[in-house]
């Protein structure tokens, strides 16, 4: 079956920590790829993307996203943590005919002063 | 440019009761789609259209569930009878269809509360 697994439910870092979340997907090929946060009661921002090519991607905000082929992974890291990043972050992949975003069921991040 | 805008913002509702919700889709997007949200999870697909043509509907969507498009722009989703198991955010996104690469964009959501 078709899923996006975000392993991490709660994650909670210092300010100025580094940070990674797990992403990882199970389709017969591979889909394009994106990263989405969402605060409280808003909707989604798109981070970043990957469709194909460098499979080191750079967003906005400072964070970026490696595609891992033989792991079926999509990680999303940011060297320093800022207070504002404090949301939800959710992993999502679409099938080439874009027609629809599987998500995962997101990964809470707490950031400590 | 405006982004995608949904109205209303907030709905609160007795079971049973029957609601409708509006999304507004980035101008000259021609793909507009339709998810719920419940609590601790992430976005689900219910439906899409490609101008005014639905053309794929989630076995989520059950039958108090409709959704349209008219002239391809707005849409709305109405849900008949609702049951307190409907309480979700439903987000709204749009998208244009060109080339290869085809980004959707999300409106803020509807969140709706069953009583």
């Amino acid at each position: 079956a078709q899923s996006v697994t975000q392993p991490d439910i709660h994650i909670t870092v210092s300010e100025g920590a580094s940070l990674e979340l797990r992403c990882n997907y199970s389709y017969g090929a591979t889909p394009y790829l994106f990263w989405y946060v969402q605060s409280p009661g808003q909707g989604l921002q798109l981070l970043l993307k990957y469709f194909s090519g460098d499979t080191l991607v750079q967003g906005i905000k400072g964070f970026e996203a490696e595609f891992k082929r033989s792991q079926s992974s999509f990680n999303l890291r940011k060297p320093s943590v800022h207070w504002s990043d404090a949301a939800e972050y959710f992993c999502a992949v679409v099938l080439y005919n874009f027609n629809k975003f599987y998500f995962g069921s997101g990964t809470k991040l707490n950031v400590k002063p | 440019d405006t982004g995608v805008s949904q109205d209303p913002r907030h709905k609160i509702t007795k079971r049973g009761q029957n609601v409708t919700f509006r999304c507004d889709p980035i101008s000259e997007h021609n793909r507009l789609y339709w998810y719920r949200q419940t609590l601790g999870q992430g976005p689900e697909f219910l439906t899409y259209f490609q101008n005014e043509a639905q053309l794929e509907k989630s076995r989520l969507l059950s039958d108090r569930f409709s959704a349209e498009r008219p002239k391809g722009s707005f849409s709305t989703l109405e849900i008949q009878r609702t049951e307190q198991g409907d309480s979700a955010m439903y987000l709204c996104a749009s998208s244009l269809v060109a080339g290869k690469y085809n980004e959707q964009f999300f409106g803020p959501g509807t969140r709706l509360t069953v009583l």
